[in-house]
């Protein structure tokens, strides 16, 4: 199984600042026949489901505020958000699709400094 | 409304069995791979299960058979028979749909509220 590996596990970030969560894979989930990284990132509030952000390591989810950003490729990935807003104070979690079972990172808690 | 709806969680001793159910609404349900993914209180997202258009389940390799997906398209409906619970299986129990129908690529874009399951004498 691939092990998905995020930091810092939490991180507090004052208002209007940028926010950044890092995802490491245990190996490449970089596919060679359309060269997408097949990585997800996913934010979740208290009592609800996981809401998804961002797919294909850097796609943005129809909806999803543009302070909301994915980067990387093969094993190291990054979740951007530039300008925190109040509303984004979640846990966020990577995943990666590249190979059944799909996985998950342990999740970051974001919070408000 | 498009929606996922979960159902059956509750109160089981440990060696007990719980079918979970998730009723799907708003979209053809047919068409896409399902999949149950749980959390326990406080902790990560844990993927358990899913299965195809065509019937066929995927488990993860540590699974020892405990747990059964099934899926009833007449009825929009997907199940989980979980057998032999143990107090790790104590969670929150989603069912999640793959985000782009038949592609196989399970990222998640649909999920219901969760049914919690809690294992305990």
């Amino acid at each position: 199984d691939i092990v998905m590996t995020q930091s810092p596990d939490s991180l507090a970030v004052s208002l209007g600042e940028r926010a950044t969560i890092n995802c490491k894979s245990s190996q490449s989930v970089l596919y060679s026949s359309n060269n997408k990284n097949s990585l997800a990132w996913y934010q979740q509030k208290p009592g609800q489901p996981p809401k998804l952000l961002i797919y294909w390591a850097s796609t943005r989810e129809s909806g999803v505020p543009d302070r909301f950003s994915g980067s990387g490729s093969r094993t190291d990935f990054t979740l951007t958000i530039s300008s925190l807003q109040a509303e984004d104070v979640a846990v966020y979690y990577c995943q990666q699709y590249y190979s059944t079972p799909p996985t998950f990172g342990q999740g970051t808690k974001l919070e408000i400094k | 409304e498009v929606q996922l709806v979960e159902s059956g969680g509750g109160l089981v001793q440990p060696g007990g069995s719980l079918r979970l159910s998730c009723a799907a609404s708003g979209f053809t349900f047919s068409s896409y791979d399902m999949h149950w993914v749980r959390q326990a209180t406080g902790k990560g997202l844990e993927w358990v299960s899913a299965i195809g258009t065509a019937g066929d389940p995927y488990y993860p390799g540590s699974e020892k058979g405990r747990f059964t997906i099934s899926r009833e398209n007449a009825r929009n409906s997907l199940y989980l028979q979980m057998n032999s619970l143990r107090a790790g299986d104590t969670a929150v129990y989603y069912c999640a749909r793959e985000a782009v129908a038949g592609t196989r690529d399970w990222y998640f874009d649909l999920w219901g509220r969760g049914t919690l399951v809690t294992v305990s004498s």
